[in-house]
């Protein structure tokens, strides 16, 4: 079983403040995907991250993915009450199906205005 | 992205009894996902269902449980069959592959 471990698990922060959330695994990632849920709603792609070392940057949202493919992470930049909700990350297995998505148990942020 | 939509959106149902939810494309796709995502948890894959073929089922589910059908490219329903409390959850549709999957807005499913 491929597993990717997410922390912290709950954050509560307030407006203007930065943030960085994690997502782990030892098995390597032929992709990962970030996605954000809010509640009553179905989870929204981010992004995408295919390269080892690749960074995106969404708006006030930059993505790294490791080296190594085995990691990720989502920083954000001067938290806005809006980006309240709960932060997936999903990977597609390198030995394994490539439409199969293993998602981490996800981080629940909150930004307080 | 496809936009994608569920009914119903939410659910009060009585242990015993079966629940069929579904899910609407709005466009043809190949791969259909069904998911659960229990409370304050992430979300487990519970099958993929390809048009015209048999759901395959991950370790855990199986298709006396969680019944699926396929009959065309837009369309699937998930069948919740014989409930207890334990299946409270939100049950998610998806489609895409692994790059990317695009999700329904989900079914809230109470069993009291």
């Amino acid at each position: 079983t491929q597993l990717l471990e997410q922390s912290p698990q709950f954050l509560s922060i307030q407006e203007g403040e930065n943030l960085t959330v994690y997502c782990n695994s030892s098995s390597v990632f032929s992709s990962l995907q970030w996605y954000r849920q809010e509640p009553g709603e179905g989870p929204v792609l981010l992004v995408t991250v295919v390269t080892g070392g690749e960074v995106k940057k969404l708006k006030r949202l930059t993505f790294q993915f490791g080296d190594a493919r085995k990691d990720s992470s989502l920083h954000i930049t001067a938290a806005q009450p809006g980006d309240t909700g709960l932060y997936l990350c999903a990977g597609a297995w390198s030995g394994g199906s490539n439409y199969k998505l293993t998602f981490g148990k996800g981080t629940l942020l909150t930004v307080n205005p | 992205s496809a936009v994608i939509s569920q009914k119903p959106s939410r659910d009060i149902c009585q242990r015993g009894t079966s629940l069929t939810i579904q899910c609407q494309v709005d466009s043809q796709v190949t791969m259909m996902f069904w998911y659960r995502q229990q409370p304050g948890q992430s979300l487990t894959l519970i099958a993929t269902a390809n048009q015209g073929s048999e759901a395959t089922y991950e370790s855990g589910f199986v298709i006396d449980k969680f019944p699926i059908s396929r009959p065309n490219l837009t369309f699937s329903t998930l069948t919740v069959s014989n409930m207890s409390p334990e299946d409270s959850s939100i049950y998610l549709c998806s489609v895409g592959s692994g790059n990317e999957q695009y999700f329904g807005p989900g079914t809230r499913l109470t069993v009291t």
